[in-house]
């Protein structure tokens, strides 16, 4: 099993719609996590964070489930711009400390 | 953040040969980290440079193939050595943000091996 798996998608939506991707993971030592945004031939970058059971940003809400190790994005109001790859991020500090990345999901937003 | 560059941003190299990408960073960083992003995949961690001591390599990556030099706390290189096709990828630094557990990354080097 994969240590953080996601749909890889895509998911085309257009624009205005509210879409939701979620991943799981399997370590429960799993400290922290994140959202980063990857553009085509670009590197991820930051989106949030996710330290508590949940946090919203605007239009962006990633909540997450302890219990189940599950972590969720909700993009609301879709705009072209959002369409880029989400990938879901853990942090483990089991001896070593380290990210590990999901393969991310393909948002295509559409006019 | 950090203001992360990586030189080449690309580069096309023959079979054999060795390349060695560098990393530079505008403001001293403990930690910095080399990954890999294979054609449609995901970042996979290569390994952790901190100055003034030995890469820790994960599994299934090793220093003869991917040596990693840390000079100091703003700069680091990989090498990737003795290159084959299956090297062809992006590899990407990343350095730690304010939070220790977030992480910032490079442009990326778009590597292809003929």
């Amino acid at each position: 099993r994969k240590e953080v798996e996601q749909d890889p998608g895509p998911f085309n939506v257009p624009e205005g719609a509210t879409v939701a991707f979620n991943c799981t993971y399997s370590n429960s030592a799993s400290q922290s996590f994140f959202w980063y945004r990857q553009d085509c031939r670009k590197e991820p970058k930051l989106l949030m964070s996710v330290y508590s059971s949940g946090n919203e940003d605007g239009r962006f809400t990633a909540q997450l489930n302890r219990a189940s190790q599950y972590i969720s994005l909700l993009i609301r109001d879709s705009k072209l711009s959002d369409s880029a790859t989400y990938l879901c991020v853990v942090f483990m500090n089991t001896g070593f400390q380290k990210l590990v990345f999901g393969t991310g999901t393909r948002l295509l937003v559409s006019p | 953040s950090a203001v992360i560059s990586q030189k080449p941003s690309r580069d096309i190299c023959q079979r054999g040969t060795s390349l060695t990408i560098q990393c530079q960073v505008d403001s001293q960083v403990t930690m910095m980290f080399w990954y890999r992003q294979q054609p449609g995949q995901s970042l996979t961690l290569i390994a952790t440079a901190n100055q003034g001591s030995e890469a820790t390599y994960e599994s299934g990556f090793v220093i003869d193939k991917f040596p990693i030099s840390r000079p100091n706390l703003t700069f680091s290189t990989l090498t990737v050595s003795n290159m084959s096709p299956e090297d062809s990828s992006i590899y990407l630094c990343s350095t730690q943000g304010g939070v220790s557990d977030t992480q910032y990354f490079g442009p990326g080097t778009r590597l292809t091996v003929l």
